[in-house]
């Protein structure tokens, strides 16, 4: 089936840094998205983003289908941004959504 | 409006117990969802519920089976719990019909909390 990738899987930022986070995908896929996992559990929706470039504050995305990759921008880091980052994939042929081991974000003071 | 919302919280069970945790959703959505997820890792899609009135494995469907009661509620349950199926479980909707391949985001409950001794 296919196969989701993501890095850094552990990641450590100061306050005020950016930062990009990477996702690799083995197949072609129609379902792309990312969700933040806040130190609660609570699972947000960030981005549905199959193909090219979406902006929501401080956070984006960009997806490269035709080089299976997405990649999650976020600028000006914040406490509140500590958590786990997970991609998920859908791909037609396999009729499953995939999701990533995560990246886990800690954002300190 | 409350969005997903899950019942119970948190359960504990022993093994060969059967318990069904509860899902209910107010935005009017199609596609209803069940994961796990296990500790260090991501979610695995269990059920799913395309539309009212249907339902289909995802990627881990054995030792559960599910029920989408009406458009609002899509329920999961453990007929014999085994401690292998202690995890953290979420549900979700997504507003289009046609499951987890469909255009559009996922919306999350706040999860169910569950440990099988």
């Amino acid at each position: 089936g296919i196969q989701v990738e993501q890095s850094p899987p552990d990641l450590i930022l100061q306050e005020g840094a950016n930062s990009t986070l990477r996702c690799n995908f083995s197949d072609s896929v129609n379902n792309l998205q990312w969700f933040h996992q806040n130190p609660w559990g609570q699972l947000i929706n960030l981005f549905y983003i199959p193909s090219g470039t979406k902006q929501n504050g401080r956070l984006s995305a960009t997806t490269v289908a035709t080089e299976r990759y997405s990649l999650l921008y976020i600028s000006s880091s914040q406490t509140t941004d500590s958590g786990v980052y997970f991609c998920a994939a859908f791909s037609g042929g396999y009729n499953k959504l995939i999701f990533g081991a995560g990246t886990r974000l800690a954002v300190h003071p | 409006n409350a969005g997903v919302t899950q019942t119970p919280k948190f359960q504990v069970l022993k093994t060969g117990q059967s318990m069904t945790l509860q899902c209910a959703q107010d935005m009017n959505h199609n596609s209803m969802y069940w994961y796990r997820q296990d500790p260090g890792m991501g979610l695995r899609l269990i059920y799913y519920s395309a539309s009212e009135g249907t339902t289909d494995k995802g990627e881990v469907p054995n030792g559960y089976n599910v029920s989408r009661l009406n458009k609002r509620e899509f329920s999961l349950r453990l007929e014999s719990a085994a401690p292998s199926q202690t995890s953290v479980y979420f549900c979700a909707s997504s507003g289009l019909a046609g499951g987890p391949g469909g255009t559009d985001t996922q919306y999350f409950g706040p999860g169910t909390r569950l440990t099988v001794l």
